[in-house]
């Protein structure tokens, strides 16, 4: 597509629920990137993928959090049995190959457990 | 390991009046720099970047310019807009850096009033 998808944009759960959030990269670009965004805070790495592959899974912050990608395409970040300090706004980001370019980032999915 | 510094915020300026954003960064190999914007509720758009040793990346009327001499790549804008109201984001790209994996700083808040 021309730019990254993201979706839900808004999503409102209750704690101890899962949720799932999905990211469409800009069709062509291999590496995928989430990031979460806690108020007025900076930027939290979370997973990035080469491909289907994560190679880099050092900014998951417990167990209750998996990512997937396939087809080297979408990707799904879950949340499982949430808490309330999982609100925040999940940003996806894709890239080309190569330190150049820098990201595209998609507009996020703002998640709220209340 | 790499690193990027910003200076804190909130910036607060009147409108048309000059602008100024430090950031100074840290990285092993041979980095290309970008300065990442983030309007309210939106997500983060490349304003420019720069990917050697004396370039300028412009866009908007924004500028800044790559100095590896000081390990600096300070954003400018000689007359800022209401609209330029948003977070600014320093980051770089190390090619020794597998994933291409950008790091940020912490970002830096712009208020311009009218």
């Amino acid at each position: 597509g021309a730019g990254v998808s993201q979706s839900p944009s808004n999503k409102v759960t209750e704690k101890g629920k899962d949720v799932e959030l999905r990211c469409d990269p800009i069709s062509g670009h291999t590496a995928l990137y989430w990031y979460r965004q806690s108020l007025g805070q900076g930027l939290e790495f979370l997973i990035y993928f080469q491909g289907n592959s994560a190679p880099d899974k050092s900014g998951l912050p417990s167990d209750r959090f998996s990512a997937e990608r396939t087809g080297g395409s979408v990707s799904t970040l879950t949340i499982q049995r949430t808490q309330q300090e999982d609100s925040a706004v999940y940003l996806c980001a894709s890239s080309l190959p190569g330190a150049n370019y820098g990201y595209t980032f998609g507009s996020g999915t703002r998640l709220t457990v209340v | 390991g790499d690193s990027v510094t910003q200076m804190e915020g909130p910036v607060t300026l009147s409108e048309e009046a000059f602008l100024t954003i430090n950031c100074t960064y840290t990285a092993t190999g041979y980095p290309s720099l970008f300065w990442y914007v983030q309007y309210p509720g939106e997500g983060l758009q490349l304003l420019l970047k720069a990917t050697k040793a004396d370039d300028k990346g412009s866009n908007k009327g924004f500028e800044a310019t790559y100095r590896k001499e000081t390990t600096s790549f300070h954003l400018e804008k000689g007359s800022v807009q209401v609209s330029d109201s948003a977070v600014y984001f320093c980051a770089l790209s190390d090619r020794d850096n597998a994933g291409n994996m950008l790091t940020f700083g912490g970002g830096t808040r712009l208020m311009v009033k009218p």
